[in-house]
This record gives structure tokens, C-alpha cells and sequence, in this order.
């Protein structure tokens, strides 16, 4: 029942900018795009979130596309800490409906 | 601010034996949510808590699994018996409200043989 589509995997070097793809073709305009990772062993870790507006905070960047589609994930300067899954999810906010993980892209920092 | 808390981290037990996980969300949050992560997969939501009222546990599979949440706080969930795949990881997470974000605990990895 997943509604987004990730590459499987990636590489990026270490310091470089790591750009995460996201597709939600079917997303509806009451959901939100929302980014985890889930570095080995640990629990799954919010990154960011979206709706329409591009989005920044301490960790990452979230670039949405105008028709809402597809998503990008930019981590600016990628360290070898940042190596992990990343799940991209939409959800509509402030009601009950499930988080679908999907599997995620293993991103892997490489020195 | 302490984080979600959740023990044990690891149990290993024979098919058809019980088993007991339990969770201690972040102070304050409303919202409880427990997970299962088989391997290579992303963690799929088996119930959820508003306070301490389940608002879905579709994908619990109720002939063997329940949890509650007594009082609000803390969350146990039980599997009775076990089956050879409920091997996995079994993730809390909370958050203060519904669609806010979640914390998660870092999981108990059940193994049953």
C-alpha cells in the first residue's frame, strides 16, 4: 500500500551534497511529505517534512515539485554518520491514517 | 528529555512460547504507536494508541498479538503463541499528537526458533 517509489539504493562521497528522489504521483492535496532514516540498529529518525513549500532545518533540505509529485531530499554535505535508510512517506496530517515505510533507499556515504 | 524507552532489547524464544514487550513513551505524548520491522523491510504499523484508546489495529494480527496501554502511559504488547515469523524487530514510537512527529525507541529484536 505504499505511496511513494525510491531508487533502492545509492552512493554519494563523503562532503558532496546527497540527493534522496522521491515519487507520490498519487498524492493528495491534504498530505504531507515527510522524510525518516533509520541509520543500522537503531529506531527510525524524523528528518523533515512538507506540503507545498520547499522546507529547511538543521539536518536537510526538502525540495517539492509545483505539481507535488515528486520530492528531493538534500543532505548538504553528506558524512559517513549520515549512511542509512531513508524512508519517504505522505500522510495526510491530523488524522489516523497509517505511516507506509515502504523500504526506503539505502543511502551509502562512502569516503 | 528522555527518549522513548523499550525493553528487552533482545529475547529469543521457541515457537509456540509467549512473549512480552514493553514501552515507555515520551512524557506528555498522547499518541502510541508499536511497529514491526522484519528484515530488509521498512517497519509496518500494527496499532496505535490515542491516549489509552487503540484508533487502529488493522494490521494486528489479533488471533496471537494484543497490546494495551494502560493509564495512558506505558504499552505492552504480547505475542501468544509465537509463530516462526514474528522473528523481526518490534518498534515504539510516540508522539505528542496525532500527525506530529514520531520518536522511536531502539526496538526489540525478537528471534523465534
Amino acid at each position: 500500500d505504499a505511496k511513494t517509489t525510491q531508487p533502492t539504493s545509492m552512493d554519494c562521497a563523503e562532503g558532496r551534497a546527497a540527493n534522496l528522489p522521491c515519487n507520490h504521483s498519487t498524492i493528495s492535496g491534504n498530505e504531507y511529505v515527510y522524510w525518516y532514516r533509520q541509520i543500522h540498529s537503531q529506531g527510525p529518525q524524523y528528518i523533515i517534512h512538507g506540503l507545498k513549500n520547499n522546507e529547511t532545518n538543521e539536518m536537510a533540505s526538502l525540495i517539492i515539485t509545483e505539481d507535488r509529485k515528486s520530492s528531493t531530499l538534500i543532505l548538504p554535505h553528506a558524512t559517513l554518520r549520515d549512511t542509512a535508510v531513508y524512508y519517504c512517506i505522505v500522510r495526510a496530517i491530523y488524522n489516523f491514517n497509517k505511516f507506509y515505510f515502504g523500504s526506503g533507499t539505502k543511502l551509502n556515504v562512502k569516503p | 528529555e528522555a527518549g522513548v524507552a523499550q525493553s528487552p532489547r533482545y529475547k529469543i524464544i521457541e515457537k509456540r512460547q509467549s512473549v512480552a514487550f514493553w514501552c515507555n513513551p515520551i512524557s506528555g505524548h498522547a499518541t502510541l504507536y508499536w511497529y514491526q520491522q522484519i528484515l530488509g523491510q521498512g517497519p509496518k504499523l500494527l496499532i496505535q494508541f490515542q491516549n489509552n484508546g487503540v484508533v487502529d489495529d488493522s494490521q494486528l494480527p489479533k488471533d496471537r498479538f494484543s497490546a494495551e496501554r494502560l493509564k495512558g502511559v506505558d504499552s505492552t504488547l504480547k505475542i501468544q503463541p509465537a509463530k516462526l515469523e514474528d522473528s523481526a524487530v518490534y518498534l515504539c514510537a510516540s508522539s505528542r499528537e496525532v500527525g506530529a512527529e514520531q520518536f522511536f525507541g531502539p526496538g526489540t529484536r525478537l528471534t523465534v526458533l
